[in-house]
């Protein structure tokens, strides 16, 4: 499988700050996935970042709180804009090769206060 | 109804045991399953795909039960390492490759 590296690991950021989070894969990869975990809860999906063109949303997020870049099939960003305490929450990127298996990266700890 | 379930524990079990969870699926036309792991603080992993005939890879052996749209984990010998949670993943149907995680299931295997 792919090796996922994500950055910053963690952060703590004030409120109506933005974060922008990198995701990069060692490999070509289809298909590059945003999610978000809250604690104690599963993922959900936030985007995919389509490479060339603009991200997909889903229901609830949208891209002037959640910008995402892909510019080739190893690297994508996510920035999240104008936090609040809300947004407190671990991101997640992952992707695909060709088929439905998913692979993560480590994870950014985002700390909104 | 969301559209995957999972009982969220947790299931306390003693080194040995066997336990075994169930994930349901509400859209019938799904097509790929997985499990995955994941531990405190860390990424989810993945431990199996799902298949139609059943899969087993060492201790662990995954089932589908398409008729009843229910997805099945067995964990044989339980380790004190196996404690995790344990996140069932159903494919969506619009050839977007994005897939459907249930809630998780915690795992904790005791001395």
């Amino acid at each position: 499988s792919a090796v996922i590296s994500q950055k910053p690991s963690r952060d703590i950021c004030q409120r109506g700050t933005s974060l922008t989070i990198q995701c990069q894969v060692d490999s070509q990869v289809t298909m590059m996935f945003w999610y978000r975990q809250q604690p104690g809860q599963s993922l959900t999906l936030i985007a995919t970042a389509n490479q060339g063109s603009e991200a997909t949303y889903e229901s609830g997020f949208v891209i002037d709180k959640f910008p995402i870049s892909r510019p080739n099939l190893t690297f994508s960003t996510l920035t999240v804009s104008n936090m609040s305490p809300e947004d407190s929450s671990i991101y997640l990127c992952s992707v695909t090769t060709g088929t439905y298996e998913q692979y993560f990266g480590p994870g950014t700890r985002l700390t909104v206060t | 109804r969301k559209e995957v379930e999972q009982d969220p524990g947790p299931f306390n079990v003693p080194e040995g045991a066997t336990v075994a969870f169930n994930c349901t699926y509400s859209n019938s036309a799904s097509q790929s399953f997985f499990w995955y792991r994941q531990d405190c603080r860390k990424e989810p992993k993945l431990l199996m795909s799902v298949y139609s005939s059943g899969n087993e890879d060492g201790r662990f052996t995954a089932q589908l039960n398409r008729a009843s749209q229910y997805i099945s984990l067995l964990i044989r010998d339980s380790k004190l390492s196996d404690s995790a949670t344990y996140l069932c993943a159903v494919s969506r149907m619009d050839s977007s490759y994005k897939l459907i995680f249930g809630s998780g299931t915690r795992l904790l295997v005791r001395p």
